[in-house]
C-alpha cells in the first residue's frame, strides 16, 4: 500500500499570503492519479486538483497543483478567509485508493 | 445537478450489522464508478470500497475486507454498502462518492454510523 504523508501538519498564514502545502508518497505514484481536496468543518470533502495538476470544474485560479513521483505540491497564492480548511491529498494504484492524513490550514 | 444522498446510519452493538444506501439523481448513474469513503470523529479520510459502472470490478480496504460488501442497483440509481461483524473502529461518517478518472469528484453530504455497546 502507498503512503502518502503531508506537511505541514498546520499552517498557520493570514489572508492574503501564499501557501504551499506538500504531499510525499513511500513509492512512485502515477500523476494521473493524484489528486487533491479541500474540507470545510462539517461538511463533505470537495475535490480541487485532479491528474496531479489539473483543476477541478469551478476551482479558482489561485488554486494550482504541481509535483510527480513521490512530491507532490498544492499551491494556493493570495489566500482568501474562505480557503482556510483541511486539505487532503489521494492517490489510486493497484486496487486501492489512499489518502494522506491533512493538512490543517488555519487563520493566524 | 450531481446529487448524492446516503442513509441507513445509526447506532449498532459491537458485531452487529447494518445497511448503507446511497440515492444517486442528476447525472447517467450506470455509467459511473462508485465509492464509500469513511470518516471517524475528528479524523481523516479513509477509502472503503469501489464498485465498477457495471459490478464487474469491486475493491476493498484490508482494514473491511470480508465485513463489509459494495453493491448496487443501477435500475433504482443507488448504491450500497452492507456492513457486518461491526467493530467500534468502524464508527465515522460514511461517504459515497463518485469516481471520476480514480478521483472522488462528487461527495454525498454522508451518514453516521456509530459502534457502541
Amino acid at each position: 500500500e502507498i503512503v502518502l504523508t503531508q506537511s505541514p501538519g498546520t499552517l498557520s498564514l493570514s489572508p492574503g499570503e501564499g501557501a504551499t502545502l506538500s504531499c510525499r508518497a513511500s513509492q512512485s505514484v502515477s500523476s494521473s492519479y493524484l489528486a487533491w481536496y479541500q474540507q470545510k468543518l462539517g461538511q463533505a470533502p470537495r475535490l480541487l486538483i485532479y491528474g496531479a495538476s489539473s483543476r477541478a470544474t469551478g476551482i479558482p485560479d489561485r488554486f494550482s497543483g504541481s509535483g510527480s513521483g513521490t512530491d507532490f505540491t498544492l499551491t494556493i497564492s493570495r489566500l482568501e478567509p474562505e480557503d482556510f480548511a483541511v486539505y487532503y491529498c489521494q492517490q489510486y494504484g493497484t486496487s486501492q485508493y489512499t489518502f494522506g492524513q491533512g493538512t490543517k490550514l488555519e487563520i493566524k | 445537478e450531481v446529487q448524492l444522498v446516503e442513509s441507513g446510519g445509526g447506532l449498532v452493538q459491537p458485531g452487529g450489522s447494518l445497511r448503507l444506501s446511497c440515492a444517486a439523481s442528476g447525472f447517467t448513474f450506470s455509467t459511473y464508478s462508485m465509492n464509500w469513503v469513511r470518516q471517524a470523529p475528528g479524523k481523516g479520510l479513509e477509502w472503503v470500497s469501489y464498485i465498477s459502472s457495471a459490478s464487474n470490478t469491486i475493491y476493498y480496504a484490508d482494514s473491511v475486507k470480508g465485513r463489509f460488501t459494495i453493491s448496487r442497483d443501477n435500475a433504482k440509481n443507488s448504491l450500497y454498502l452492507q456492513m457486518n461483524s461491526l467493530r467500534d473502529e468502524d464508527t465515522a461518517v460514511y461517504y459515497c462518492a463518485r469516481d471520476w478518472g480514480k478521483n472522488f469528484q462528487h461527495w454525498g453530504q454522508g451518514t453516521l454510523v456509530t459502534v457502541s455497546s
